[in-house]
């Protein structure tokens, strides 16, 4: 396993359109993370999956957006009807978690958007 | 509140120089991590180092060095011999237990001229 692969790496849309994005994490990790990077700024929480149950979601997660990871493996973001604002890196990560003791978490290179 | 500052927006030093860090953190948590992580340009956050609340053990790892002082709730980090490599975003990162997701900061960034 090479770690959290994320897909595409760089995305360009025209705004109002739907874009998704696609994050498989390390294959024995039973969480998930996405998390979005505004240039300049930390990445912040959007929401968090313990397998297959989403069980956080950030304010900042509108209602166009939405996030799945069916069968607990890989997940999707969706963005629907894209906003400039919504441009930004997104990062995915994975980590596992035993009880009550969480590993480190690895992130994925990120797939940036640019809503134009 | 569940909060982490990086007040160096930006360091720059010459290749072989000392460079330190700084990570101050907020949290009400008893149980917590706190990571540090590299951002080189290519974008992927990289792994350096996780310390738990209970560990102020500090440690040192080849010229990487962490600092953690629970009394000051801070988390330095300080890398020994600077070089060109080691340019790239610094970010601090916590994770409180009952919380369950990180909380990063600002980021660092440091520039490594030769």
């Amino acid at each position: 396993d090479t770690g959290v692969s994320q897909d595409p790496r760089h995305k360009i849309t025209k705004r109002g359109q739907n874009v998704t994005f696609r994050c498989d994490p390390i294959s024995e990790h039973n969480r998930l993370y996405w998390y979005r990077q505004t240039l300049g700024q930390g990445p912040e929480f959007l929401t968090y999956f313990q397998n297959e149950a989403q069980l956080e979601k950030s304010r900042l997660l509108s209602d166009r957006f939405s996030a799945e990871r069916p069968k607990g493996s890989f997940s999707t973001l969706e963005i629907q009807r894209t906003e400039q604002g919504d441009s930004a890196m997104y990062l995915c990560a994975s980590s596992l978690v035993q009880g009550i003791v969480n590993t480190e978490a690895f992130f994925g290179q990120g797939t940036r958007l640019t809503v134009v | 509140a569940q909060k982490v500052t990086q007040a160096q927006t930006e360091i720059s030093v010459v290749e072989k120089e000392d460079v330190t860090l700084d990570c101050v953190y907020e949290t009400r948590d008893t149980t917590y991590y706190l990571f540090w992580y590299k951002q080189p340009p290519s974008g992927e956050l990289v792994f350096l180092i996780r310390r738990n609340s209970f560990d102020e053990q500090n440690e040192i790892s080849g010229r990487y060095s962490w600092n953690f002082q629970k009394s000051t709730s801070s988390f330095n980090f300080t890398i020994t011999a600077s070089q060109v490599v080691d340019s790239a975003v610094y970010f601090c990162a916590l994770y409180p237990d009952n919380f369950n997701k990180f909380y990063f900061g600002s980021g660092t960034k440091l520039n490594v001229k030769p």
